[in-house]
């Protein structure tokens, strides 16, 4: 089966800075997905960014970008200029191209404190 | 075009109650998934539903839970005589295809609490 570990339960970061999350997983299959979902205080799951595995080139969205190194099972999350919005639970996960690319698999989150 | 709608937001129950939660897919969207968050985890797949068929629900726990989506109607995901365990967050996510996961809609939950 497939895990999802992300290993910081907490993060911290001022405002404007640069802060990096951790992510890594296991998994047998060489075609998946990988996501950084967002949750805030309204427990809204918000999508910020994916990875399809195939893919060599690393994912960017605005601020937001992955570091993505597929022989390491590694998927970390990069997010720029640091605003007080970006203050959420974040969560890694993962989907299985065979099981289903809608049935996902989460990590245990990371809590993102903004200083300002 | 309204989000995925989930009610209620928040549920109370005694145990041994029955709890019924709720999800309407977005417009046009014929694909349901229903996840669970305990606290300070990660959510969890239950199961995943078409109209009116069960079509994974390799996550569910065995006894007390089972869901639906009906042909009319939103989905629900019932749970008979709640247990304190049973309290989380419960998610529905929606779709319009299988196998599109950036296509895929979150509601923003049913807090469960039990007494």
């Amino acid at each position: 089966a497939q895990t999802v570990t992300q290993s910081q339960p907490e993060m911290s970061v001022q405002e404007a800075e640069t802060v990096t999350l951790s992510c890594t997983y296991d998994t047998s299959e060489s075609d998946y997905y990988l996501f950084w979902y967002k949750q805030p205080p309204s427990r809204q799951m918000i999508l910020v960014i994916r990875q399809e595995a195939y893919k060599q080139q690393n994912a960017t969205e605005n601020r937001f970008s992955v570091n993505f190194q597929k022989a390491a099972k590694s998927f970390s999350l990069k997010i720029s200029d640091s605003q007080l919005g970006d203050a959420a639970m974040y969560f890694c996960a993962y989907s299985s191209l065979i099981q289903g690319a809608q049935k996902l698999v989460f990590g245990q989150g990371t809590r993102l404190t903004i200083n300002p | 075009n309204a989000g995925v709608m989930q009610n209620p937001r928040h549920l109370v129950r005694r145990r041994g109650q029955e709890a019924r939660l709720r999800c309407s897919p977005m417009k046009g969207h014929s694909h349901v998934y229903w996840y669970r968050q305990l606290p300070e985890e990660g959510l969890k797949f239950m199961v995943y539903l078409q109209k009116e068929n069960i079509i994974d629900e390799s996550g569910m726990p065995k006894e007390r839970f089972s869901a639906e989506f009906p042909k009319e109607g939103p989905s629900i995901l019932r749970i008979q005589q709640v247990v304190r365990g049973d309290s989380a967050a419960y998610f529905c996510a929606s779709s319009a295809t299988w196998g599109t996961p950036e296509k895929l809609f979150f509601g923003s939950g049913t807090q469960l609490s039990v007494l």
